[in-house]
């Protein structure tokens, strides 16, 4: 069976602060994918970014991070310098080999960045 | 470049009446996913398209649920003798036709109360 928990249900910091979302995933696919999304207020999915099993290189984009650790099957996302407009609802998501096309979602980390 | 649409956005209806959803993928992705999120909860697979053949369902879609993709471009998801248990986002995600690994990219979801 696939899943992924996101164990953090809310998150709250003040502007300017680094905020951590954890995302631990099970799978027994050898091959597979994971997301982050993010969903703002208006509920529209917004992709942020996708790995591969074979690639664990940390990923930065502007104030973003990702951390991939196999060995932890871990798939963590941090924010650095948080702003008020990254208050959403983010999702961790896995699609294995075995799940053709079908996203695995967690039940995502609602952030609130407070001014 | 315009991303994926759905409408309506919101649909109120009341138990027993059946209702109709349509999505619009991005214009150059064959596949078309459908997938419904609960409050508080994370997105669930329901079915996809690639072009007109719908390649999987899940269990989650009752006899009560139809998806069509007639000609391969928009989709709709029709659901009969709603139930309030069917109240929900209907998310609607289309990707690239590179496989199954491609990025799937989400519209703004149709939301269904069911009173």
């Amino acid at each position: 069976a696939q899943k992924v928990t996101q164990a953090q249900t809310e998150i709250s910091v003040v502007e300017k602060e680094d905020v951590t979302l954890d995302c631990v995933y099970e799978t027994r696919d050898t091959t597979y994918y994971l997301f982050w999304y993010k969903q703002p207020p208006s509920g529209e999915l917004v992709f942020l970014i996708r790995r591969n099993s074979f690639d664990e290189q940390n990923e930065i984009s502007g104030r973003y991070s990702w951390n991939f650790q196999k060995s932890t099957s871990s798939f963590n996302f941090t924010i650095t310098a948080s702003q008020v407009v990254d208050s959403a609802v983010y999702f961790c998501a896995l699609l294995g080999s075995s799940n053709t096309g079908k996203l695995i979602f967690g039940q995502g980390t609602t952030l609130q960045v407070k001014p | 470049d315009t991303g994926v649409s759905q409408n309506p956005r919101h649909k109120i209806t009341k138990r027993g009446q059946n209702v109709t959803f349509r999505c619009d993928p991005i214009s150059e992705h064959n596949r078309l996913y459908w997938y419904r999120q609960t409050l508080g909860q994370g997105p669930e697979f329901l079915t996809y398209f690639q072009n007109e053949a719908q390649l999987e369902k899940s269990r989650l879609l009752s006899d009560r649920f139809s998806a069509e993709r007639p000609k391969g471009s928009f989709s709709t998801l029709e659901i009969q003798r709603t139930e309030q248990g069917d109240s929900a986002m209907y998310l609607c995600a289309s990707s690239l036709d590179g496989g199954a690994w491609e990025t799937q990219y989400f519209g703004p979801g149709t939301r269904l109360l069911v009173l």
